[in-house]
């Protein structure tokens, strides 16, 4: 039972180069979310998705996209990368809090993708 | 504006001695306040969590207190020992809001030895 994953875990971007992260989760979780972590902030929204082809803004999506093609995976994309999305991507799932089999809203991570941009 | 505000910032405790990490909420809406704990280079994993029906929870040495009205709640770690060193996150969602959690700003526990 993989739970979620992502790829790559570390990448190496310059300045306005695009990359894309991948999350893919095998708990059938409606939700999925994308944060980052930075030093002393905690984690911050950047996207979420409560279901296949939807996708909404988080507190920071500036300078981010998002697809959701398929339920069990959720893209993130850098078009021009910028030294200030340097930070610790993190991908969550999780069920509605009142749909799921534990009635909570428990979010699921990955182990992280690290991000330097130069 | 910081929705969920986190203290302190780090924390060291000896071996055996009582953890207390702080959080404080402002949007009333919030009806699920889970702690996570982070170890390096791992991601955020659930410890406990509580609903705001009731004003403790506890599982094993860790125990959530809640208090509603002063929209505070507090993470105690009895017993501390070197393997829960990690950061601890507290965070808060809605089930109204899509589950979107906000964190607090986090907490990094050092239990010594």
């Amino acid at each position: 039972n993989a739970g979620v994953t992502q790829t790559p875990k570390f990448r190496v971007l310059k300045t306005g180069q695009s990359m894309t992260l991948l999350c893919a989760q095998d708990m059938n979780h409606e939700y999925m979310y994308w944060y980052r972590q930075d030093p002393g902030m905690g984690l911050r929204l950047i996207h979420y998705s409560v279901g296949e082809g939807t996708t909404a803004k988080g507190e920071v999506p500036d300078g981010y996209n998002v697809s959701r093609l398929k339920k069990q995976n959720f893209l993130l994309g850098l078009e021009s990368a910028a030294p200030s999305q340097t930070s610790v991507y993190f991908c969550a799932s999780s069920y509605p809090s009142s749909g799921g089999p534990t009635g909570t809203g428990e979010l699921f991570f990955g182990e992280g993708s690290r991000l330097t941009v130069l | 504006q910081q929705q969920v505000k986190q203290s302190p910032q780090s924390l060291i405790v000896q071996k055996g001695g009582i953890s207390i990490i702080n959080c404080a909420y402002e949007n009333t809406a919030f009806d699920y306040f889970p702690w996570y704990q982070q170890f390096p280079g791992k991601g955020p994993a659930l410890l406990i969590a509580i609903r705001p029906d009731v004003s403790e929870k506890k599982e094993g040495r860790f125990t959530i207190s809640f208090n509603k009205s002063a929209k505070q709640f507090s993470l105690h770690i009895m017993d501390s020992q070197p393997g829960d060193s990690a950061t601890y996150f507290c965070a808060a969602s809605s089930d109204t809001n899509a589950g979107k959690s906000t964190f607090g700003d986090g907490t990094t526990l050092t239990v010594k030895p």
